[in-house]
């Protein structure tokens, strides 16, 4: 079967730079998702690695190594509004339209 | 453009009623999606549809049925609603090809 997993919580403060890793086992890989989740809130995308190596967008940037079935997700200069869930998602092997979801890491920015 | 919209917000039912739990996206999207989400959970699938007058089952669809109406909406229906599926359920939608999923706003659903 695929599974990802991630940290359940990490804290930081502001300004603070921080990662929230992620690893997969999985027969077969298409890419990895992440997307930030507020209370109360709906997911958002923030970004997709189909290839190896960072991708980076504003304050936030991911990595992926497919050789080490491990990816990243990068946030800089942390501020207060980026306290949220953050979750790792990829394609299912079996049916890529299906994602596959990390159970989430829940992010507390301190002043 | 609304993006994806659901309806209701907020539901409270007594076990044993019914519902149905409504979802549109006007992005021309090809791909559904329902989900739920419950505390340490993560996001389960409960149903998806690839494209409209198909639907498939996800991770966890028993006590669910769904109907991709068009291509714009996807309805999940609860038939005698369950203490256990008190969950906040969303819908999602994609293009194909995309790997972005677009999210409503969720539904807030309480069974007493």
């Amino acid at each position: 079967g695929q599974s990802l997993e991630q940290p359940s919580e990490v804290t930081a403060v502001e300004g603070a730079i921080v990662q929230i890793n992620c690893t997969y086992q999985t027969s077969g890989f298409y890419g990895l998702s992440w997307y930030q989740q507020h209370d109360g809130g709906a997911p958002t995308f923030l970004s997709y690695n189909a290839l190896d190596g960072l991708e980076e967008t504003g304050r936030f940037s991911s990595f992926l190594s497919r050789s080490d079935s491990y990816g990243y997700l990068l946030l800089q200069e942390l501020q207060m509004k980026d306290s949220a869930s953050y979750f790792c998602a990829a394609p299912n092997a079996g049916n890529n339209r299906k994602l596959i979801w990390g159970l989430g890491t829940s992010l507390a920015v301190n002043p | 453009n609304a993006g994806v919209t659901q309806t209701p917000k907020f539901q409270v039912l007594k076990t044993g009623q019914s519902m149905t739990l409504q979802c549109a996206q006007d992005m021309n999207h090809n791909s559904m999606y329902w989900y739920r989400q419950d505390p340490g959970m993560g996001l389960r699938l409960i149903y998806y549809s690839a494209s409209e007058g198909t639907t498939d089952k996800g991770e966890v669809p028993n006590g669910y049925n769904v109907s991709r109406l068009n291509k714009r909406e996807f309805s999940l229906r609860l038939e005698s609603a369950a203490p256990s599926q008190t969950s906040v359920y969303f819908c999602a939608s994609t293009l194909a090809g995309q790997e972005t999923q677009y999210f409503g706003p969720g539904t807030r659903l309480l069974v007493l």
